[in-house]
């Protein structure tokens, strides 16, 4: 079956621009996670989204960044005014049940450069 | 901010020889995951234990969990090349559980043919 796509696989920006990042999980799963992952580095988390609402957004770096999941399916997430300390490899991922207990599929992820 | 800690950061071994990463962690726990990465780009999920087990195995794959000391170990054995990755240790957080993984920073595995 298909696993968790995202789009585009690579963004290029300026610094100060605006950018979108998507993220189709896999259908059915009612959970949601971004992750961002800095060369050399594990995973950061950034938000996790329990069907629309955001269950915890706590690793968010700043008001500059945002997530939505309208319809509990598709996610995007949103970056304003971009900093070249943004760029990094955005990871999204899903899993059918809550709290943990279950692995999270990922997708191949977005890698973002901000010249 | 990351909670696991991993050793050896990079690990160079042949073929058939075994593997052995550790990681360390610094909160309670749900349950302890490792997972494989290739190339920089998505995580494959390995291995799950929970907090109340203390070892797992998957294939060639072995896990442990001491919860006293806060570590885990993950052992493949009679490695492959196809076996070269990043592996990562994440946790669950045991309060407030909300579904996040807490990644550590990863081992290079490197298995020459």
């Amino acid at each position: 079956g298909a696993g968790v796509s995202q789009t585009p696989s690579n963004k290029v920006t300026e610094k100060g621009k605006y950018v979108e990042l998507r993220c189709d999980p896999i259908s059915g799963h009612t959970a949601l996670y971004w992750y961002r992952q800095s060369l050399g580095q594990g995973p950061e988390f950034l938000i996790y989204f329990q069907g629309t609402g955001a269950a915890d957004d706590s690793g968010l770096p700043n008001d500059r960044f945002f997530a939505v999941r309208p319809e509990g399916s598709v996610s995007t997430l949103k970056i304003q005014r971009t900093e070249r300390g943004d760029s990094a490899v955005y990871l999204c991922a899903s899993s059918p049940l809550v709290a943990g207990t279950d692995e999270q599929f990922f997708g191949p992820g977005t890698r973002l450069t901000v010249l | 901010s990351q909670q696991g800690e991993e050793d050896p950061q990079a690990l160079s071994i042949q073929e058939g020889e075994n593997a052995t990463m550790n990681c360390s962690y610094k909160t309670s726990i749900n349950n302890l995951q490792w997972y494989r990465q290739n190339s920089g780009r998505g995580l494959v999920h390995l291995i799950l234990i929970r907090s109340n087990e203390r070892e797992k195995h998957s294939g060639r794959l072995r896990v442990t969990l001491d919860t006293s000391k806060k570590s885990s170990s993950l052992l493949i054995t009679a490695s492959r090349a196809a076996d070269t990755a990043s592996y990562f240790c994440a946790t669950a957080p045991g309060s407030g559980n909300t579904g996040k993984l807490i990644f550590g920073q990863g081992t290079t595995l490197q298995v020459k043919p």
